[in-house]
């Protein structure tokens, strides 16, 4: 089992709507989490982090944590095409170890 | 955020000669970084961890004496690809651990090394 696990994709929303971006982790020690975006040709972005249960937001960005479902979440409102890229979730483990899904690819049709 | 400071950005290099690339945070002192090599349309594949003063360490299947880390100070890493091949062409990328900001990783803005 990866350490951690998103669905690669890809995800096509239209202009405006709602993308939802999932991610499950296997660490139950794990205290930090991570979203991050990557355009293609360039290198990831730090989008949001967020270290407790609940929802965080943040402009149009929002993430969401379960831990107890081992569950992170990010939700971009009102998705724009400049959206379009692959995002990253991460995790830092009990041991410090930082741990990277194979990233989500997201496409906003205009 | 957070800074980190890769450069080169494209570098070009003769088959059989070697190329070094560096990494610097900026604004915070990094005891760990790591870096990373990615394919077209592939995931991001970490290649080792650079510890501040110690030896770095290594993924399965990359060979350390192909890929030489050095971590001398607490705001560079370096990592030179020795007897470069075509099929080192890739893109590169360093990212450095922020202790102080509950251990964010931030990313360099990667290197792309062709060698002809």
């Amino acid at each position: 089992q990866k350490e951690v696990e998103q669905n690669s994709g890809p995800l096509s929303v239209p202009e405006g709507a709602i993308a939802s971006l999932n991610c499950t982790y296997s660490d139950r020690g794990s205290q930090s989490f991570f979203w991050y975006r990557q355009y293609s040709g360039k290198s990831p972005e730090l989008i949001m982090s967020i270290y407790s249960n609940g929802d965080k937001e943040d402009g149009r960005f929002t993430a969401q944590l379960n831990k107890a479902s081992q569950y992170v979440s990010l939700l971009i409102r009102d998705s724009q095409p400049s959206d379009s890229a692959t995002y990253l979730c991460a995790v830092n483990g009990w041991n410090n170890q930082f741990y990277f899904g194979t990233g989500t690819s997201l496409t906003v049709i205009p | 955020g957070a800074v980190v400071s890769q450069h080169p950005s494209r570098v070009i290099c003769k088959s059989g000669t070697s190329v070094k690339i560096e990494c610097r945070s900026l604004d915070f002192q990094a005891t760990t970084m790591f870096w990373y090599r990615q394919f077209p349309k592939q995931s991001l594949m970490l290649m080792a961890t650079s510890n501040e003063g110690s030896k770095a360490t290594y993924e399965q299947g990359v060979e350390k004496d192909k890929f030489l880390i050095n971590h001398a100070s607490l705001t560079l890493s370096t990592l030179t690809v020795t007897s470069a091949h075509p099929e080192d062409s890739s893109f590169y990328i360093c990212s450095a651990r922020d202790r102080n900001s509950g251990n964010t990783i931030y990313f360099g803005e990667g290197s792309w090394l062709t060698v002809v």
